[in-house]
């Protein structure tokens, strides 16, 4: 198993320049995340999904959009990227234990994002 | 809104000396995580917390709840090189809310 993918590991964007981030995972979870992780803040929840075809918004959604077309996968898009969104992406995934969310989030290795 | 301070924020030591590491929150905590998050690498779980004053062992390290369950430590005894990373707690509400880590350097 490879786990929770994310691509690409880097990116430089101009100010304005739109991108997708991919994440996927081949553990057949049902809830993916997204988070964005800068010095001293920690990690902080951008959007979530609890399962295929559905969506939400975590704590800092502004200037990004998600989609979870496949279970497997949840994308990140930035439409018109600022330079406030320079930051470290991380996508996670979660299990269910007995239809309840499981609390332990695998993470994937990140995405490190540039703008310019 | 909880909010998880995590102190201290930067510690380097050398290899064989013991230290502890803390997480507290102003609000009570449903249960709490602990993550090791290495350069280059996404948080990967330690130990989940869930019972008042729980203490829980993972070879050097030992975790604790406090009774009030508004904080939590980490000891690590013998620090290893390899023990070098940024250590995360997470509170875990519908949501796991995250402090801001604290990064843990251990010198040969």
């Amino acid at each position: 198993n490879a786990g929770v993918t994310q691509t690409p590991k880097f990116r430089v964007l101009k100010t304005g320049q739109s991108m997708t981030l991919l994440c996927a995972q081949d553990m057949n979870h049902e809830y993916m995340y997204w988070y964005r992780q800068d010095p001293g803040m920690g990690l902080r929840l951008i959007h979530y999904s609890v399962g295929e075809g559905t969506t939400a918004k975590g704590e800092v959604p502004d200037g990004y959009n998600v989609s979870r077309l496949k279970k497997q996968n949840f994308l990140l898009g930035l439409e018109s990227a600022a330079p406030s969104q320079t930051s470290v992406y991380f996508c996670a995934s979660s299990y269910e234990i007995s239809g309840e969310w499981s609390y332990e989030q695998y993470f994937g290795p990140g995405t490190r994002l540039t703008v310019t | 809104t909880q909010l998880l301070e995590q102190s201290p924020q930067f510690l380097s030591i050398q290899e064989g000396e013991n230290l502890t590491v803390y997480c507290n929150s102003s609000s009570v905590f449903s249960s709490l995580q602990w993550y090791r998050q290495e350069p280059g690498e996404g948080p990967v779980l330690l130990v989940t917390v869930v019972t008042g004053g729980e203490v829980k062992k993972l070879k050097r390290l030992t975790f604790q709840f406090g009774d009030a369950r508004k904080d939590s430590s980490l000891h690590i005894t013998a620090a290893q090189p390899g023990d070098t990373g940024l250590y995360l707690c997470a509170s875990i509400n519908y949501q796991l809310i995250w402090g801001a880590g604290t990064k843990l350097i251990i010198k040969p």
